[in-house]
């Protein structure tokens, strides 16, 4: 079946402006997790779903940043008032369940605000 | 929570060679440890995973051994070719409550022909 799908796949916004990053899992993956990566740089946690529910958001930056899943499917995860140091490109991961289970990545939404 | 840190950071080695990297992790309850491998601009991908039940596991060029009682792993890629350059990441799963894959922070090999 497909694996993870991303879009956008480029995103550039002006500084100030609000953005929707959108994940769409492997079907019947009920853990879902989202990772920044910075140029050159390691794979930062953000925020884990299981079903609907987001028990871990210990990762995200500040209140700028949210996200949500409904349908124990689709994941948006939104930055508001975007800054320049928010520029990266923004990983999803699906697995199966968040017992010990492959993480299956998606190709990522690269975030530039200018 | 759950702390991994992986070291070198960087590798470089002749295409033949073998290459070894290694992580530590802080929650000795965790029980489960991918390798992933990315290329440059590609999306991370599984290689080889290990579960705390076993010590070392085996796929052809790759192996991974754990040392619990240490709460180390590390990776193995024998005959290294120039295909392996790219930058591979460990991880660590948590259990319990929040049972989130954390990573660590990377190892760039080059393999150099």
């Amino acid at each position: 079946g497909a694996g993870v799908s991303q879009s956008p796949s480029n995103k550039v916004t002006e500084k100030g402006k609000d953005v929707e990053l959108r994940c769409d899992p492997i079907s019947g993956h009920t853990a879902l997790y989202w990772y920044r990566q910075r140029l050159g740089q390691g794979l930062e946690f953000l925020i884990y779903f299981q079903g609907n529910s987001a028990p871990d958001k210990s990762g995200l930056p500040s209140d700028r940043f949210s996200a949500e899943r409904t349908g124990e499917s689709v994941s948006t995860l939104t930055i508001q008032r975007t800054q320049q140091e928010d520029s990266a490109v923004y990983l999803c991961a699906s697995s199966l369940s968040a017992l010990n289970t492959e993480a299956f990545f998606g190709q990522g939404t690269r975030l530039t605000v200018v | 929570g759950e702390n991994v840190e992986q070291h070198p950071s960087t590798l470089s080695v002749q295409e033949g060679d073998s290459a070894v990297i290694k992580c530590t992790y802080s929650d000795s309850a965790s029980n489960y440890f991918p390798w992933y491998k990315q290329e440059l601009g590609k999306r991370p991908q599984l290689i080889i995973d290990i579960r705390s039940n076993v010590g070392e596991k085996k796929d052809q060029r790759i192996a991974v051994t754990l040392n619990k009682t240490a709460k180390h792993f590390s990776l193995h890629i024998t005959e290294t070719q120039p295909e392996d350059s790219a930058v591979y990441f460990c991880a660590a799963k948590e259990v319990g409550g929040f049972q989130k894959l954390v990573f660590g922070t990377g190892t760039r090999l080059l393999v150099s022909p």
